[in-house]
């Protein structure tokens, strides 16, 4: 099974600070890479994401970096705040067709930006 | 205003129901999806449908099932043979043309006792 695994499971950063979130995959062709944000109660809700062929992306104060030799990617929140307290998950999306062709998430990261 | 919709909202069941999570969007969106959410182990693919009148299981397809006989419905059925119900589901679709942004519901909680 394809897997994505993300780090850390959790993530206290003061506020104007850094929130860095890591994921990486294994062993399989992935062609698109999404961070999707969840809110208490709430689904998730596309973030920013990546392709294979950029290895740098940046909206507002989110930054995806993309590694495609080391098979990582990881989201950069610049000057968090308390309202991005929020889960984030990682994902990616095979680039082969049927069910490898759908997304897979990586376990979340719930992150905390103190006040 | 366009979106996805689920209900209900929290839904208890008995040990040995069925019970049928709603699902319906009006983006004229033509992939639909089922999500299963736990504690700690982010979101698993249930069931997915790309096209009225068929779909395709998941990851963890087993004590589930779902029917597409409208393009903007797609109803998940928990069955008692699934050990384990108690969970966040997740109803999302996608642009059949894209394939690429899938767009959430609110989610249902359903809880068994």
């Amino acid at each position: 099974q394809q897997q994505v695994k993300q780090s850390p499971q959790s993530l206290i950063v003061q506020k104007g600070g850094i929130s860095i979130i890591n994921c990486a995959y294994e062993n399989t062709a992935f062609d698109y890479f999404p961070w999707y944000q969840q809110f208490p109660g709430k689904g998730p809700a596309l973030l920013i994401a990546i392709r294979p062929d950029v290895s740098e992306k940046k909206e507002g104060r989110f930054t995806i970096s993309f590694n495609k030799s080391a098979k990582q990617f990881s989201l950069h929140i610049m000057d968090s705040q308390p309202g991005d307290s929020a889960t984030y998950f990682c994902a990616a999306r095979g680039a082969s067709s049927g069910s490898a062709r759908q997304l897979t998430f990586g376990s979340g990261t719930q992150l905390t930006v103190l006040p | 205003d366009g979106g996805i919709t689920q209900s209900p909202k929290y839904l208890f069941r008995k040990e040995g129901q069925n019970v049928t999570l709603s699902c319906e969007q009006n983006l004229n969106h033509d992939a639909m999806y089922w999500y299963r959410q736990d504690p700690g182990q982010g979101l698993r693919l249930i069931y997915y449908s790309q096209i009225v009148n068929d779909f395709q299981k998941g990851d963890i397809a087993e004590g589930y099932s779902v029917s597409r006989e409208k393009k903007e419905s797609f109803p998940l059925t928990v069955t008692s043979a699934q050990k384990n119900p108690t969970a966040f589901y997740l109803c999302a679709s996608s642009s059949g043309s894209s394939g690429n942004t899938i767009y959430f519901g609110e989610g249902s909680w359903l809880t068994v006792v």
